[in-house]
């Protein structure tokens, strides 16, 4: 399968920004998804972003994108305690044996100190 | 409406009991997936069903039968579990399977909380 690698844990303060990290192995064209995941509950899809773009931004989400180091990162403004959760990183290629298969990360245990 | 409906939302089950997982989604959505996710790991794979087929079957133990009646349901049926299948169950859908495009993306619904004792 695919290597996508995530940091386990982030602290952040009510109102600062939260910077989560992602890097995938994958080489091909692909879609890179964040979803939210919070205690007991399902998969809540963030935002997501096709590999030839380099940034996306919806609301207090900002997804920066660097193709060449295969590096994505999911910036939350005004980080609020609702924030609170595991937040995934995906990566879906394009091609082979991997085609129709979402690559998870292990998850980046967000939480905010009010 | 990007909802995918899930019941039960606990179950509890003996080792000997029958049971089964129902999904159900009302986008048009073609393809429909089983993940099984235990705590602090990422949903693990378990069934894909693409235009109401089997397409993927990821060597899931014949105690777990999936079941597509219909492009909008999903049945995960549950027979002689062990403990170790205690998990939270999840089912995503999507538009479309294998195409590479925006349309793959995959919705998940809340998952059903399984306790096998």
């Amino acid at each position: 399968g695919e290597d996508v690698e995530q940091s386990l844990f982030l602290s952040v303060r009510e109102g600062d920004s939260s910077v989560i990290n992602c890097t995938y192995t994958d080489s091909s064209s692909t879609y890179l998804y964040w979803y939210k995941q919070e205690p007991g509950a399902g998969l809540q899809l963030l935002t997501y972003i096709f590999s030839n773009m380099d940034m996306k931004q919806d609301q207090r989400l900002t997804v920066l994108l660097n193709k060449k180091d295969k590096h994505l990162s999911l910036r939350i403004a005004d980080t609020q305690t609702g924030d609170s959760a595991i937040y995934f990183c995906a990566e879906s290629p394009d091609r082979g044996s991997t085609l129709g298969r979402l690559y998870f990360g292990r998850g980046t245990q967000l939480t905010v100190w009010p | 409406d990007t909802e995918v409906t899930q019941t039960p939302k606990h179950l509890v089950m003996g080792m000997t009991n029958k049971k089964s997982l129902k999904c159900e989604q009302h986008m048009g959505h073609r393809a429909m997936y089983w993940y099984k996710q235990k705590a602090k790991k990422p949903p693990e794979l378990m069934f894909v069903y693409s235009y109401e087929k089997l397409s993927i079957n990821e060597s899931v133990p014949s105690r777990f039968s999936p079941e597509c009646p219909n492009s909008s349901l999903l049945n995960l049926h549950l027979h002689a579990l062990q403990p170790e299948d205690s998990a939270l169950y999840l089912c995503a859908s999507s538009q479309t399977w294998r195409t590479s495009r925006e349309e793959e993306t995959q919705y998940f619904g809340p998952g059903t909380r399984l306790l096998v004792l």
